[in-house]
C-alpha cells in the first residue's frame, strides 16, 4: 500500500521559502509510472492544485505560482519537495503530497499524504 | 482556468437515504475529464471516482458518478456512517487541474 507522507516548518515567515518535503513508501518514485504532485487547501476552502515532477525532473507548475515554485525530487530517498518563495499570509494552507497515474488522459490523483498546515506568520 | 462549482454547499441526510451531489464546469474541458474525492478532517483525501464514472479501486458500488461536458453528479445510493465527510470535485481536462469548493454532507 503507497503512502505519501508530508514533513517540514509548520511556521514560515513573511517573504522567506515554504520548504517542504513528501516522502513515499509502499512504492518506488523512480517509476516511469506516476507524476508526483503538490496540492495546497486554504484554511475552509477549496483545493489549489499547484504543480508535479516526474521522476526524471520534469516538471509542470500552476501558471498563478510559477514565478515562485519550485518542485524537485530526490530518487536516491524516495522523496519529492516543494519550495515558495516570497510566502505571505495568503500562503497559509494545509499542503498535500499526492500521486497521479501517468496514463493517457489522467491527471486525477489516486493517492495523497495526510497534508501538513503551515502559517505564514511572523 | 475552469472554475466548479458544486452544489449544494451542504445535504443534510440520514443513513440510509440517497445523496446527490452536483458539479458544473464553467466550460467544457474534455467530456468525461472528471473526479469526486472524498475528504475527512485530519486524513487524505480519497480518490472515490475518475473519468467521471469509473470506481476508483476498493470503492463501494454504493457510490456512482455520471455526467459529460459541464454537468457532472456523484451519487451515494444509501449513505452509510462513514460517508458523512466533504466531497470534492476535480477537472483535469485542461491546465491547470482545478477543484470544487465542496459539498460537505452531514448527518440530518
Amino acid at each position: 500500500q503507497v503512502q505519501l507522507q508530508e514533513s517540514g516548518p509548520r511556521l514560515v515567515k513573511p517573504s522567506q521559502t515554504l520548504s517542504l518535503s513528501c516522502t513515499v513508501s509502499g512504492g518506488s518514485i523512480s517509476s516511469n509510472n506516476y507524476y508526483w504532485n503538490w496540492i495546497r487547501q486554504h484554511p475552509g476552502k477549496g483545493l489549489e492544485w499547484i504543480g508535479y515532477i516526474y521522476y526524471t525532473g520534469s516538471t509542470y507548475y500552476n501558471p498563478s505560482l510559477k514565478s515562485r515554485v519550485t518542485i524537485s525530487v530526490d530518487t536516491s530517498k524516495n522523496q519529492f519537495s516543494l519550495k515558495l518563495s516570497s510566502v505571505t499570509a495568503a500562503d497559509t494552507a494545509i499542503y498535500f503530497c499526492a500521486r497521479e497515474p501517468n496514463v493517457a488522459g489522467a491527471g486525477f490523483f489516486d493517492y495523497w499524504g495526510q497534508g501538513t498546515l503551515v502559517t505564514v506568520s511572523s | 482556468e475552469i472554475v466548479l462549482t458544486q452544489s449544494p454547499g451542504t445535504l443534510s441526510l440520514s443513513p440510509g437515504e440517497r445523496a446527490t451531489l452536483s458539479c458544473r464546469a464553467s466550460q467544457s474541458a474534455s467530456s468525461t475529464y472528471l473526479a469526486w474525492y472524498q475528504h475527512k478532517p485530519g486524513q487524505a483525501p480519497r480518490l472515490l471516482i475518475y473519468d467521471a464514472s469509473n470506481r476508483a479501486t476498493g470503492i463501494p458500488d454504493r457510490f456512482s458518478g455520471s455526467g459529460s461536458g459541464t454537468d457532472f453528479t456523484l451519487t451515494i445510493s444509501r449513505l452509510e456512517p462513514e460517508d458523512f465527510a466533504v466531497y470534492y470535485c476535480q477537472q483535469y481536462g485542461s491546465s491547470p487541474w482545478t477543484f470544487g469548493q465542496g459539498t460537505k454532507v452531514e448527518i440530518k
